[in-house]
């Protein structure tokens, strides 16, 4: 298995643009995490879908956050309109929810830099 | 909210010596977990603990859950420079599926 994958790994991007940041989660796992990493605030939980079902976006910061996962092999963090607060790596995690081992497997990252 | 806390933030330790992060929680969890991120990566779990007071060991590493389930503890004995990293703590609450993380601590390994 090629494990979580993300796009793009890196985005440069300047302020007032539309940012869309995609995962590819691991295939048969039916939860999927979207967090966000600065020094500042640590890892944080933005939203999380189950059986791509939007459970809680409470970690959202704005409306200027979305997320969507149309399908169980897909999902969308989009930023409109970025801002250069928003520079952080977001990251995309998935794990199996039904067992009681929880594992979450983390994507490599987005590392998004707004000017 | 649940908040998740280690200490220390950063330590920094001579090869050989021994390390310790201490984790807490705001509230009890259902279980803990522990990860480990490499500067530059991602996120990669080490491992979960369940039972009150439970230790578990992966060579080097011992984890400990408190009784009360609300604290644990990751300590490495004789690091290696292969131990540098950020440890991070999470914790679950209830049958939730949403994982709380601690803030981490940052572990530099000197020769």
């Amino acid at each position: 298995d090629a494990g979580v994958i993300q796009s793009p790994r890196h985005e440069v991007t300047e302020m007032g643009q539309e940012v869309t940041l995609r995962c590819k989660p691991i295939s048969g796992h039916n939860s999927l995490f979207w967090y966000r990493q600065t020094m500042m605030r640590g890892l944080e939980l933005l939203i999380y879908f189950n059986n791509n079902v939007p459970i809680d976006d409470s970690g959202m910061p704005e409306d200027r956050f979305s997320a969507k996962m149309p399908n169980a092999s897909f999902s969308t963090l989009k930023i409109q309109p970025s801002e250069p607060r928003d520079s952080a790596v977001y990251f995309c995690a998935s794990r199996y929810s039904g067992s009681g081992f929880n594992e979450q497997f983390f994507g490599p990252g987005t590392r998004l830099t707004v000017l | 909210g649940q908040q998740v806390m280690q200490i220390p933030q950063y330590q920094h330790v001579q090869e050989g010596e021994d390390f310790t992060t201490y984790c807490n929680s705001s509230t009890t969890l259902s279980n803990i977990q522990w990860y480990k991120q490499r500067p530059g990566g991602h996120p990669v779990f080490l491992i979960q603990l369940v039972k009150s007071g439970e230790v578990k060991k992966q060579k080097r590493l011992t984890f400990q859950f408190g009784e009360a389930k609300k604290n644990s503890s990751l300590h490495i004995t004789a690091t290696q420079t292969t131990d540098v990293g950020t440890y991070f703590c999470a914790g679950y609450t209830g049958g939730g599926n949403k994982l709380t993380f601690g803030t981490g601590t940052q572990l530099k390994v000197e020769l």
